[in-house]
């Protein structure tokens, strides 16, 4: 499809354990993003990819939390030693940079961490 | 620091009804506001974006108006529908990066 495109939908893991999510963007997009939705809260930023470079990194909440892009392509977010505090959906964007353009969403990992 | 606010409560209005939606932000002027709709277990998907040199965008049966001496801007759905239900997000650019402020989003139902 030409939309973006994130694996897995869903993902349940034992707490302490590794996770990696794959955002595929849009093909030509050069900006890609990571949010955190939780329940009854707004997206928070996570980080913004620039071809394979993160300009800002800003919102990544430990050092638990790493994500990089290979390729100007597809981006993968890793969270090490998951905590329950880490359960929440998390969406991939990517948009092109030319000008103030939307950003278009997948439909996010939903991550759960019993 | 940059806030952005929405109506925090669910607005309820009857099909055919214009069902209008306020975005507030503080400590910034933003170049640039977006909206977007999600449904349920979905991604955001954009709507409309407005500039700030732009008074009002419509778009079909939506339209978004940019006050910046307000500091608001208000998102009306005209002659609604129930496929209108979902929830409204606005957001605007922090700074010269490319990082979108969030607002919490409203929900909106349209009754038939």
């Amino acid at each position: 499809g030409a939309g973006v495109s994130q694996s897995p939908s869903n993902k349940v893991t034992e707490k302490g354990k590794d996770v990696e999510l794959r955002c595929d963007p849009i093909s030509g997009h050069t900006a890609l993003y990571w949010y955190r939705q939780s329940l009854g809260q707004g997206l928070e930023f996570l980080i913004y990819f620039q071809g394979n470079s993160a300009p800002d990194k800003s919102g990544l909440p430990s050092d638990r939390f790493s994500a990089e892009r290979t390729g100007g392509s597809v981006s993968t977010l890793t969270i090490q030693r998951t905590q329950q505090e880490d359960s929440a959906v998390y969406l991939c964007a990517s948009s092109s940079l030319s000008g103030y353009q939307p950003q278009h969403f997948g439909d996010g990992t939903r991550l759960s961490i019993l | 620091s940059q806030k952005i606010e929405q109506n925090s409560e669910a607005l309820n209005i009857q099909e055919g009804k214009t069902a209008t939606l306020t975005c507030n932000y503080t400590n910034y002027s933003p170049a640039y506001l977006q909206w977007y709709r999600q449904d349920p277990g979905r991604g955001p998907v954009f709507l409309l974006l407005i500039r700030e040199n732009e008074k009002e965008k419509r778009k079909e049966r939506l339209k978004v108006t940019f006050d910046t001496t307000l500091k608001q801007s208000l998102f009306h759905i005209t002659a609604s529908q129930p496929a209108d239900s979902a929830t409204y997000l606005c957001a605007f650019n922090a700074g010269n990066n490319r990082k979108l402020i969030w607002g919490l989003g409203t929900s909106l139902a349209v009754n038939p």
